[in-house]
């Protein structure tokens, strides 16, 4: 089955550094993957729709500049919290779905990475 | 636009209990329905779907029947284990284009032995 793979599933940095998250697939490729943030105890937030070889979209009140999303190649989605704050401490998932495969399927989530700004 | 509303957590039962955790939808076209689960500290699962009206998904002795007169797909089971103890989401998906998931709040469920 299509596998995705996040990393890294657990960071601490300091306030002020950019942290980078990888999503891949491991064995299909995907135009597109999207980028949540969870709360604690809450539900997923959609935060950008990450496009292979373009811009991404972002989600109203989604700060773009601080929430970089670079998709450059069909297996790869980064997202780097640039100058990152305790206020950006969340758990961040990505997904996919390979390409052309019909809605029906759903889509394949990483394991998350949780991120703690100290 | 499209929503999910599922049933507000959090759900306590005891071993071998039944349970429901409804789901309602609303959506413009035909959309695709799925519950997924989450354990503790871990990404979201597929647990089942359905892709039609009176489809019905199942896995794990998990059930959820697709409900078009009704607009919902609540899931049951008819014994839960403690290892069932996870948060359960309900979500949809138009079946036209790349669009994202639609999540409910998801449900908490906690099963004691």
């Amino acid at each position: 089955g299509a596998v995705v793979s996040q990393h890294p599933s657990r960071v601490i940095c300091k306030s002020g550094t950019s942290v980078k998250i990888e999503c891949r697939s491991l064995d299909f490729q995907a135009t597109t993957m999207f980028w949540y943030r969870q709360f604690p105890k809450q539900s997923l937030m959609l935060m950008a729709t990450s496009n292979e070889g373009s811009k991404a979209t972002y989600e109203q009140g989604v700060e773009k500049d601080k929430f970089l999303i670079n998709h450059a190649s069909l297996t790869l989605s980064t997202l780097t919290v640039t100058s990152a704050h305790p206020e950006d401490s969340s758990f961040y998932i990505c997904s996919a779905r390979p390409l052309g495969q019909r809605a029906g399927y759903g889509y394949t989530f990483g394991s998350g990475t949780r991120l703690t700004v100290v | 636009g499209d929503s999910v509303t599922q049933m507000e957590g959090p759900v306590t039962l005891s071993e071998e209990a039944f349970l429901t955790i409804n789901c309602t939808y609303t959506a413009t076209g035909y959309p695709s329905l799925f519950w997924y689960v989450q354990y503790p500290g871990e990404g979201l699962q597929l647990l089942l779907k359905a892709t039609k009206a009176d489809d019905k998904g199942s896995n794990k002795g998990f059930e959820a029947t697709y409900r078009k007169e009704t607009t919902s797909f609540h899931l049951e089971k008819g014994s839960v284990q403690v290892s069932d103890s996870a948060v359960y989401f309900c979500a949809l998906s138009e079946n036209s284009g790349n669009t994202p998931l639609v999540f409910g709040k998801g449900t908490r469920l906690s099963v004691i032995a």
